[in-house]
Order: C-alpha cells, then sequence, then structure tokens
C-alpha cells in the first residue's frame, strides 16, 4: 500500500461529459503529480502541484484542469470528453518538489 | 526520436538469469527514475538517480550523466519480476517524460 489514495478506480461516462478524478496524497507529502496512461500514448505527465501550487506542467489539455486544496488533496477535472480521453489516470505523491514518487492504483476512465 | 528510449521492448529470461534494462535520454535532467508496472496496472517507484549506484535488493540501478544513459539490472531474476520496467526522466522544467516501457518476462 502506497498511501496514495485515488477515487474512483473506474469511472465509464459518455463523450461531451465532465469527470473528477480525486488523489490524497500520501501523509506528510506536499507534492502531487497527475499521469495520464493510454495504450497510444504510454504514460504522460500531465502536472504538478506543490503545497498548493502549480509546480510544473506537461501535457494537459486545456479541456483538463487541476487543483491542490488546503489539506493537499488533489483534483483532476476533465471536461467535455472525447473518446481518446479513455486512459488509467495515475496520481503521484511526494515529500518535496522533487523526490521518490509513491502512486496511487489509479482511475480508469472509459468513454462510451 | 523519442526523448527517452528504452531496450528491449520485450525480455524473456529463464528464472535465475542476470537482466539487464537500459535506458538513454537526449535532454538536459536533474534525476531519472526507474519504475516497475505489475500486470494489474499498479506502478511502484524502484529508484530516483542522479549520479552513481543504487542498490535494493535483487535490484540495482545505474547512471552515466555524461553518456545519457542508464541501466537497471535484475540479479537472480525471478518470475514475480515479470513486470514492465519504465525509465522516466525530470527536465529541467520539472517535467516527466516516460520511455515506452519494457516489458519482463520471467519464465520458471
Amino acid at each position: 500500500d502506497s498511501g496514495v489514495t485515488q477515487t474512483p478506480k473506474h469511472l465509464i461516462t459518455a463523450t461531451g461529459q465532465r469527470v473528477t478524478l480525486r488523489c490524497s496524497p500520501r501523509s506528510g507529502d506536499l507534492s502531487v503529480y497527475w499521469y495520464q496512461q493510454s495504450l497510444d500514448q504510454g504514460l504522460q505527465f500531465l502536472i504538478q502541484y506543490y503545497n498548493g501550487e502549480e509546480r510544473a506542467k506537461g501535457n494537459i489539455l486545456e479541456r483538463f484542469s487541476a487543483q491542490q486544496f488546503p489539506d493537499l488533496h488533489s483534483e483532476l477535472n476533465l471536461s467535455s470528453l472525447e473518446l481518446g480521453d479513455s486512459a488509467l489516470y495515475f496520481c503521484a505523491s511526494s515529500v518535496g518538489v522533487s523526490g521518490a514518487q509513491h502512486f496511487g492504483d489509479g482511475t480508469r476512465l472509459s468513454i462510451l | 526520436k523519442n526523448e527517452v528510449e528504452q531496450s528491449p521492448q520485450n525480455l524473456t529470461a529463464q528464472e535465475g538469469e542476470f537482466i539487464t534494462i537500459n535506458c538513454s535520454y537526449s535532454v538536459g535532467i536533474s534525476a531519472l527514475h526507474w519504475l516497475q508496472q505489475h500486470p494489474g496496472g499498479g506502478i511502484v517507484s524502484l529508484f530516483m538517480l542522479s549520479s552513481g549506484k543504487k542498490k535494493h535488493g535483487r535490484l540495482i540501478a545505474t547512471i552515466n550523466i555524461q553518456e545519457k544513459h542508464s541501466s537497471l539490472h535484475i540479479t537472480a531474476s525471478h518470475p514475480r519480476d515479470s513486470a514492465v520496467y519504465i525509465c522516466a526522466v525530470r527536465g529541467s522544467q520539472g517535467n516527466l517524460i516516460f520511455g515506452k516501457g519494457t516489458k519482463l518476462s520471467v519464465k520458471p
């Protein structure tokens, strides 16, 4: 058990809809990272937050947004969903700005 | 050309064999990570390196910053080592760039 909790584990929705994925980092970790893993693209870094502030940004679409709350949990919002957004979304956390990351079990998003 | 290249893509070994997975990168980095992804999808961080060598049990990771190359070695491989091993580098802007992974299958 990594100590990182992601909910929900599975999500099935339709094109055009909006969903929110939630991540609770390991106790004491200040950084939260979001990743997308699709069959054709592999693992891609989306965004990192550190202590509530955006720290680094990767290949995150404009339809996607994220935030980290004062209690350090984070949410990834995906809107105007397209079939290509079907993927595994992972959250990870680390103590500092950079360092060993602990991964959650992922949220499997299926767009019908 | 991908910024992070792993080889081989697929690897089949017999139990007990010494295994090496390679990772080459073309960008400046502040750190390199080795990750293990199990068939069920879960990801475990194995190592984070910025120089030299690290060892954890039967796993050894090395990095050569000048040559922009890292290797992951598994000694005395076991079927439970079967997984996808992923190399990721942390760029100067803090972003992470992943290799496509090496699928390892260890036969008993």
